[in-house]
């Protein structure tokens, strides 16, 4: 069965302090796809990136990078000079052919100004 | 534009009460989903529809009633809920539910609280 692990509960820092978010998943597909969302307390979850099991480049936009390791299973997530508009609960998700997402625990990210 | 709308914001219902969540999307997605969100969990996959045909129910009881009027459109009915059913309701929608998964994009949600 597939699974998302994020490990980091909660994590708080100071604004302009650079942060990591772990995940690690399990799969026993070859083929798959890691996402990462954002839930600000809004409620909405906004999509940030799409990573399939094949593309293993490091991704960068903007204030954001992603790090795919499948030597690990990770998907980690940086955020560069955190904003306090970062604050929010992120989620990385795991989905096998067929559009059913496994969602990982969340980490809640608080930004101090 | 990617957005997916949601009514109502938020609901307050009896657990006799009979009540209908909407969504719509106008991005051309053929797939929409409901998904449940308990507080400080993450959200919970519900129902998938692929080209207006449910296509996924992830053994929902049958309070929860969904409805694809349209490609554009889905609907969560409720019916005889139970205080446990409180939760934050999640609409989304992507490209297509065959194939590549594409990422999918997610309305604000419906609070929901059961009385």
């Amino acid at each position: 069965a597939q699974k998302v692990t994020q490990a980091q509960t909660e994590i708080s820092v100071v604004e302009k302090e650079d942060v990591t978010l772990d995940c690690v998943y399990e799969t026993r597909d070859t083929t798959y796809y890691l996402f990462w969302y954002k839930q600000p307390p809004s409620g909405e979850l906004v999509f940030l990136i799409r990573r399939n099991s094949f593309d293993e480049q490091n991704e960068i936009s903007g204030r954001y990078s992603w790090n795919f390791q499948k030597s690990t299973s990770s998907f980690n997530f940086t955020i560069t000079a955190s904003q306090v508009v970062d604050s929010a609960v992120y989620f990385c998700a795991l989905m096998e052919y067929g559009n059913k997402l496994v969602f990982g625990a969340g980490t809640i990210l608080r930004v101090k100004s | 534009d990617t957005e997916v709308t949601q009514t109502p914001k938020h609901l307050v219902m009896g657990m006799t009460n009979k009540k209908s969540l909407k969504c719509e999307q106008h991005m051309g997605h053929r797939a929409m989903y409901w998904y449940k969100q308990k507080a400080k969990k993450p959200p919970e996959l519900m129902f998938v529809y692929s080209y207006e045909k449910l296509s996924i129910n992830e053994s929902v009881p049958s309070r929860f009633s969904p409805e694809c009027p349209n490609s554009s459109l889905l609907n969560l009915h409720l019916h005889a809920l139970q205080p446990e059913d409180s939760a934050l309701y999640l609409c989304a929608s992507s490209q297509d539910a065959t194939g590549d998964p594409y990422e999918q994009y997610f309305g604000p949600g419906t609070r929901l609280t059961v009385t």
